[in-house]
């Protein structure tokens, strides 16, 4: 079946502009996450949804960003003003609830560049 | 959640088994071991998960010590396609405060090598 899916694959943005990258989680999953990922390092989390509500938005590094999920699938996450240092690949991962386990399963990402 | 030590990489020859070591001595007793992989370009996979018992999958096996201040993931048999970042990642059980999110270090790269 069809994994999750994000769009754009690739950004480019200048410095003060606004950017949504969108998510499409697997048909099904009440879960979904955003991550974000510089060069050499690990996912870094953001927000986790649990259907249309936030269930943790503690990884939001301030309030230029802001992500929603109206109708508990698709989700885009909302970035105003961007600085260079928001120059990262984007991740969207959903997992099932009921899994005890709650494996994730990951998009491709979103490559986010700002001049 | 607890955090986890890796080196930062490994080599392994083709048809080799890899054993990727983890470090979480600071680990509790609600906390699970997740082992998630990502190869160049793509986004994270999830691999194996644990709490006491060695566990094992199609994918790979995962030993726990008895005091599970440490842990090893074992590919038995590495190929070429294997080379990847992996991430070893302790969280808590459904229900904990932090269940959701996964905390990501920086990983070990294993190079497979013909």
């Amino acid at each position: 079946g069809a994994g999750v899916s994000q769009t754009p694959s690739n950004k480019v943005t200048e410095k003060g502009k606004y950017v949504e990258l969108r998510c499409d989680p697997i048909s099904g999953h009440t879960a979904l996450y955003w991550y974000r990922q510089s060069l050499g390092q690990g996912p870094e989390f953001l927000i986790y949804f649990q259907g249309t509500g936030a269930a943790d938005d503690s990884g939001l590094p301030n309030d230029r960003f802001f992500a929603v999920r109206p109708e508990g699938s698709v989700s885009t996450l909302k970035i105003q003003r961007t600085e260079r240092g928001d120059s990262a690949v984007y991740l969207c991962a959903s997992s099932p609830r009921d899994r005890d386990y709650n494996e994730q399963f990951f998009g491709p990402g979103t490559r986010l560049t700002v001049l | 959640d607890a955090k986890t030590t890796q080196p930062p990489s490994m080599d392994c020859a083709e048809g080799r088994a890899a054993n990727l070591p983890c470090n979480h001595s600071t680990i509790s007793g609600n906390e699970y071991v997740y082992w998630y992989r990502q190869i160049h370009s793509q986004g994270p996979q999830y691999i194996i998960h644990g709490l006491k018992n060695n566990e094992t999958n199609e994918m790979a096996s995962l030993i726990i010590t008895e005091d599970r201040k440490s842990s090893t993931l074992i590919l038995p048999h590495a190929t070429l396609r294997d080379t990847a970042v992996y991430y070893c990642i302790v969280r808590n059980l459904p229900g904990g405060t932090s269940y959701g999110k996964l905390t990501f270090g920086q990983g070990t790269i294993l190079t497979v090598h013909p």
